[in-house]
């Protein structure tokens, strides 16, 4: 059971804007530490996909957007197309754990 | 370019050891902290291990704490995990990664199988 809760699974349909939510707690998140988010295609390490709660490395497109307010965090996919059917996960530092920890991941569905 | 290059990866008996190795190549190692992070088949990822550049600080999950040690060997712009007193539990594949967090260069993974 991870500090950082995600969903199992999420759908939409293509062209649709859909949210993964990442919920923390006051000794990660609401402790004010960055929120990273990866997608990661079957059989493939993770890619890093929004840095420090809002920032896109060079190469993701636009349509993903991050965000963070109080104990929690979420990742934005706005035209949803049916390449980003993946596993998104998001990662933050835990202060009673003392390291990095993940959420356990959301399986997004394309309809 | 940043490359990252797992090996060490097998079968192992449960109680027994494996050291994983990691060459990295295209940055200047000794400036940056490393990882190893596992995925379990069919489960999430799970961030097992961090040291610092120099190699004074590690940090370990408390699922392999005492069991797993992380080492790097600047000179060889390498880093290492010596997995001791494996269970079946451990069974995954284990991916090295530049830095504890915001990773943006991760290896290919390699699979370690813990069975008897």
């Amino acid at each position: 059971q991870s500090v950082l809760t995600q969903p199992p699974s999420v759908s939409g349909a293509p062209g649709q804007k859909i949210t993964l939510p990442c919920t923390g707690s006051s000794s990660n998140i609401g402790a004010g530490y960055d929120v990273h988010w990866y997608q990661q295609l079957p059989g493939t390490a993770p890619k890093l996909l929004i840095s420090g709660n809002n920032n896109r490395p060079s190469g993701v497109p636009d349509r993903f957007s991050g965000s963070k307010s109080g104990t929690s965090a979420s990742l934005a996919i706005t035209g949803l197309q049916p390449e980003d059917e993946a596993d998104y996960y998001c990662q933050s530092y835990d202060t009673s754990l003392r390291i990095w920890v993940f959420g356990g991941g959301t399986k997004l569905t394309v309809l | 370019e940043v490359q990252l290059v797992e090996s060490g990866g097998g079968l192992a008996q449960p109680g027994g050891s494996l050291r994983l190795s990691c060459a990295a190549s295209g940055f200047t190692f000794s400036r940056f902290a490393m990882s190893w992070v596992r995925q379990a088949p069919g489960k999430g990822l799970e961030w097992v291990s961090g040291i610092s550049g120099s190699g004074v600080s590690t940090y370990y999950a408390d699922s392999v704490k005492g069991r797993f040690i992380i080492s790097r060997d600047n000179s060889k712009n390498t880093l290492y995990l010596q997995m001791n007193s494996l269970r079946v539990e451990d069974t995954a594949v284990y991916y090295c990664a530049k830095d504890y967090t915001g990773i943006f260069y991760w290896g290919q993974g390699t699979l370690v199988t813990v069975s008897s």
